[in-house]
């Protein structure tokens, strides 16, 4: 069955270094949304990809986040400068319009 | 807030019983997705029941949706060990959103 896939599965980074996060979206799909998770709180949304662009972006999502889909399978968040907030699970997840399926998520550590 | 809470917060139970796990949510929806998590990791997706529909099943998971009092519930029968996690609902507003609302969830543990 087709599936997700996130790379790494955690990732461990000083502040202020970057850090990109890598997903390979179930391969028909032409949505793809990236969600983070802090530890203990609810699943929350980052943005949301369709044909090359944005689509929607939360307030979370500032000038120091950015997604790209650099090829035809993945799709990638940066971090530009990471702060100690930004640890948390990040999930990826691609749909065709109405079911969300998601990815593991990657675990990010900023020390 | 556009979501509303799950309820309960934590519910344990004996396996061979059912589970029975509520959402609410605050707005009109276009769906409403339910998905487990495993102790710190992914999200599962387990069904995804629409705004015109009332009940759907899949397997031991029965949903129903009830929009005008805005709320779901999420019944898991003959529940076993492997059933303990976290269940989240997640609601798609109307409007053109497709971003998922999620809830904090309600965390399931079946004593064997």
């Amino acid at each position: 069955e087709p599936e997700v896939t996130q790379t790494p599965s955690h990732q461990v980074t000083q502040m202020g270094q970057e850090v990109i996060l890598r997903c390979v979206p179930i391969s028909n799909h032409l949505y793809f949304y990236w969600y983070r998770q802090i530890l203990g709180q609810k699943v929350e949304f980052l943005v949301s990809f369709y044909n090359n662009e944005i689509s929607e972006k939360s307030e979370i999502f500032d000038d120091q986040f950015s997604v790209e889909r650099p090829d035809g399978s993945n799709f990638t968040l940066k971090i530009r400068s990471t702060k100690l907030e930004d640890s948390a699970m990040y999930f990826c997840a691609s749909s065709n319009y109405n079911e969300q399926f998601f990815g593991p998520g990657t675990r990010l550590t900023v020390l | 807030s556009q979501q509303g809470e799950e309820d309960p917060q934590a519910l344990s139970i004996q396996e061979g019983e059912n589970a029975t796990m509520n959402c609410s949510y605050k707005t009109s929806i276009n769906n409403l997705q339910w998905y487990r998590q495993n102790s710190g990791r992914g999200l599962v997706h387990l069904i995804l029941i629409r705004s015109n529909e009332r009940e759907k099943h899949s397997g031991r998971l029965r949903v129903t949706l009830d929009t005008s009092k805005k709320s779901s519930s999420l019944l898991i029968t003959a529940s076993r060990a492997a059933d303990t996690a976290s269940y989240f609902c997640a609601t798609d507003f109307q409007g053109g959103s497709e971003k998922l609302v999620f809830g904090k969830g309600t965390k399931l543990t079946v004593n064997p």
